[in-house]
């Protein structure tokens, strides 16, 4: 089975930090997404990448940058955490052309 | 603006009937519809999937319908156990879209006994 492993299951930060959300697969796959879950607002896209060092953006990535440096690893980044980032963060990956598999996800706090 | 759209946030359903969840969108081009379940604390996990070739698809207890002209699609778990207990997003896939899906907001299903 695909996994797809994010680094933290909790995360509390100080508004003002940089936080780094990191996100491993283990099967080769070429597109790797970040979403964030918000009640009622469903999952919404932030950032994907569908090759090493390619990165496009989604719906919403007004705050967040990220990183792809190897075809494994994905890194989501915020520069300078407030607390309307405060949200269930999830990383997925895919084939060209499949559904996702997804992390566990990781609850950020920002306080 | 979301372009899928789950209008009910929740559903309550007893134990061996049947669970119906809705959800509509709007872009013409979407031509993979997909639903996903997902428990508390956890990533979601697909479910089944549709393509847009197609109206109905079965696997198990999960049927996905699918209704094009009125871009509409439906989930029927049958019989429901304690266990679909989880919050149900729809999600679709536009062609030459890098494989990115949009979601609707969910619906929680709570099964009782």
């Amino acid at each position: 089975d695909v996994k797809v492993t994010q680094s933290s299951r909790y995360l509390v930060k100080r508004t003002g930090e940089k936080v780094f959300l990191e996100c491993v697969q283990d099967m080769d796959h070429e597109n790797m997404f970040w979403y964030r879950q918000d009640p009622g607002l469903g999952l919404r896209l932030i950032y994907f990448s569908y090759d090493v060092k390619m990165k496009e953006k989604g719906d919403i990535p007004e705050g967040y940058s990220v990183s792809r440096e190897k075809k494994e690893r994905f890194s989501l980044i915020l520069e300078s955490a407030s607390t309307n980032q405060t949200s269930m963060y999830l990383c997925a990956s895919s084939l060209q052309g499949e559904g996702y598999t997804f992390g566990s996800g990781t609850r950020l706090t920002v306080v | 603006d979301q372009q899928v759209k789950q209008n009910s946030p929740s559903l309550s359903v007893q134990e061996g009937r049947i669970s119906i969840l809705n959800c509509d969108y709007t872009n013409s081009m979407f031509d993979y519809f997909l639903w996903y379940k997902k428990y508390p604390a956890e990533g979601p996990t697909f479910l089944i999937s549709i393509s847009s070739i197609k109206d109905k698809n079965e696997d198990g207890r999960f049927t996905v319908f699918l209704n094009k002209s009125a871009k509409h699609l439906s989930l029927h778990i049958v019989p429901s156990q304690p266990g679909d207990s989880a919050v149900y997003f729809c999600a679709a896939r536009a062609t030459d879209s890098w494989g990115k899906l949009q979601f609707g907001a969910g619906t929680q299903v709570v099964v009782t006994p």
